[in-house]
């Protein structure tokens, strides 16, 4: 199975600061039709998941600009321009491209300093 | 709009099987796959499986390959996970989760249910 390992696992930020998290996978998430089937989610306190960035670098519906995804083949990031208080949860990078084994990182848990 | 809702909350002894359902509104049923994950408490998340809603074939991560089954009724939006030869292992909260709004070609999970927490306790 592809392995995707975050860093940090936890991150301290102070609110209008900016964040960022690392995704690296075991193997290449470059699809033949060009595309980077990693996608970024956030899971905030007793809360389901919700999507925030998909094939690498597409903010989501509805997901404020502050956040942006970039990377390519096995090295993925999130920013975050500025944090807020809402932005606080686990953080999950997920690949999509390696079927049946489909698989997310071990999350990294932001909170407000 | 979309929504997945999924049944309630359920308790069963080590050995028992677990049947979780989810119900889709608002969009094309059989036009989008439905995936399962799953999340212990305090851990990450886990992807298990997914099942092609219109054909009714599924797929599922090697780790459950033998004690789970997705199935669907297309007469009534509804998928169901079930998995059997529970342990306490398997007590978590179950996500189905669906790429419906998301654009072509991605995949990503655009859409989650509620979550059904699966105590196995005896």
């Amino acid at each position: 199975d592809i392995v995707l390992t975050q860093s940090p696992l936890s991150l301290p930020v102070t609110p209008g600061e900016p964040a960022s998290i690392s995704c690296r996978s075991s193997q290449s998430l470059l699809g033949s039709d060009g595309y980077n089937y990693l996608d970024w989610y956030l899971q905030k306190p007793g809360q389901s998941p919700q999507l925030l960035i998909y094939l690498g670098s597409n903010r989501a519906s509805g997901v404020p600009d502050r956040f942006s995804g970039s990377g390519s083949g096995t090295d993925f990031t999130l920013m975050i321009s500025r944090v807020e208080a809402e932005d606080v949860g686990v953080y999950y990078c997920f690949q999509g491209l390696h079927t049946p084994a489909y698989t997310f990182g071990q999350g990294t848990k932001l909170e407000i300093k | 709009q979309v929504q997945l809702v999924q049944s309630g909350a359920e308790v069963k002894k080590p050995g028992a099987s677990v049947k979780v359902s989810c119900k889709g509104s608002g969009y094309m049923f059989i036009e989008y796959a439905i995936h399962w994950m799953r999340q212990a408490p305090g851990q990450g998340l886990e992807w298990m499986g997914r099942l092609n809603t219109r054909s009714g074939d599924a797929k599922y991560a090697q780790k459950f390959q033998g004690r789970v089954t997705m199935t669907r009724d297309t007469s009534i939006n509804t998928v169901y996970m079930e998995l059997i030869s529970l342990t306490s292992d398997d007590t978590a909260f179950y996500y189905c989760a669906g790429s419906i709004s998301v654009p072509y070609p991605s995949k990503a999970f655009d859409n989650w249910g509620q979550g059904a927490l699966v105590t196995v306790s005896s």
